[in-house]
């Protein structure tokens, strides 16, 4: 059974910190991983993804990590923000087949 | 990327009744379409995979026949619950992979379904 593993469950940050999100993953052969935002009761944002033939990608204050050979992908965040807190989800991919996903991780961002 | 839409964002209804949620895909057409459930504080859950056309693919432990899933056309996925109880709340989700080629998924702003 193909298992999306996140760490920590949940982190409380002062603001400005940079933080790290860890997501691990037993499936090498995966495609693709998308990382997630979802803000409490509502749907899923994407944030982003990175193809398995990629190392990283970035958006703004975003960076994600990919390294297939240890089944890891980290989410790095600059500088948080109080509108940062939300639960983080990855997810993998493997063709058009539906989404594996982590349990997420809970950030809170203090101002 | 893609623009998916479902309806209602939010039902209240009474235990025993049916309640059917819509997903739409507002701008590509979407041969298949995913289910999902989430539970506070859980991960989402794949329910089913809908295929236009064609029966849905049940995950093991999902009743076929308590979630009813019509995919009529390219651009519009039903789900149904039928003879609703309480613990069929959740928040239900649908997504669809885009046509891109790097499988990315886009997905609904759900439905909260509670049932009392």
């Amino acid at each position: 059974k193909q298992e999306v593993t996140q760490i920590p469950a949940a982190l409380s940050v002062p603001e400005g910190e940079n933080l790290v999100l860890n997501c691990s993953f037993t499936d090498s052969a995966i495609y693709n991983l998308q990382w997630f935002r979802q803000d409490p009761g509502k749907g899923l944002t994407s944030l982003l993804l990175i193809q398995s033939s990629q190392r990283e990608q970035t958006s703004g204050r975003l960076n994600a990590s990919l390294d297939k050979s240890s089944g890891r992908s980290t989410l790095y965040i600059a500088a948080s923000q109080p509108g940062d807190s939300a639960t983080y989800l990855c997810a993998r991919i493997s063709g058009n087949t539906p989404l594996v996903f982590g349990k997420g991780t809970r950030l809170s961002v203090i101002a | 990327g893609a623009v998916v839409s479902q309806h209602p964002s939010w039902v209240i209804c009474k235990s025993g009744t049916s309640v059917k949620i819509e997903c739409r895909s507002l701008d590509f057409q979407a041969t298949t379409m995913f289910w999902y459930r989430q539970f506070p504080k859980q991960s989402l859950m794949l329910m089913a995979t809908s295929n236009e056309g064609s029966k849905a693919t049940y995950e093991q432990g999902v009743e076929k026949d308590k979630f009813l899933i019509n995919h009529a056309s390219l651009t519009l996925s039903t789900l149904t619950v039928t003879s609703a109880h309480p613990e069929d709340s959740s928040f239900y989700i649908c997504s669809l992979a885009g046509t891109s080629g790097n499988y990315e998924q886009y997905f609904g702003p759900g439905t909260r379904l509670t049932v009392t």
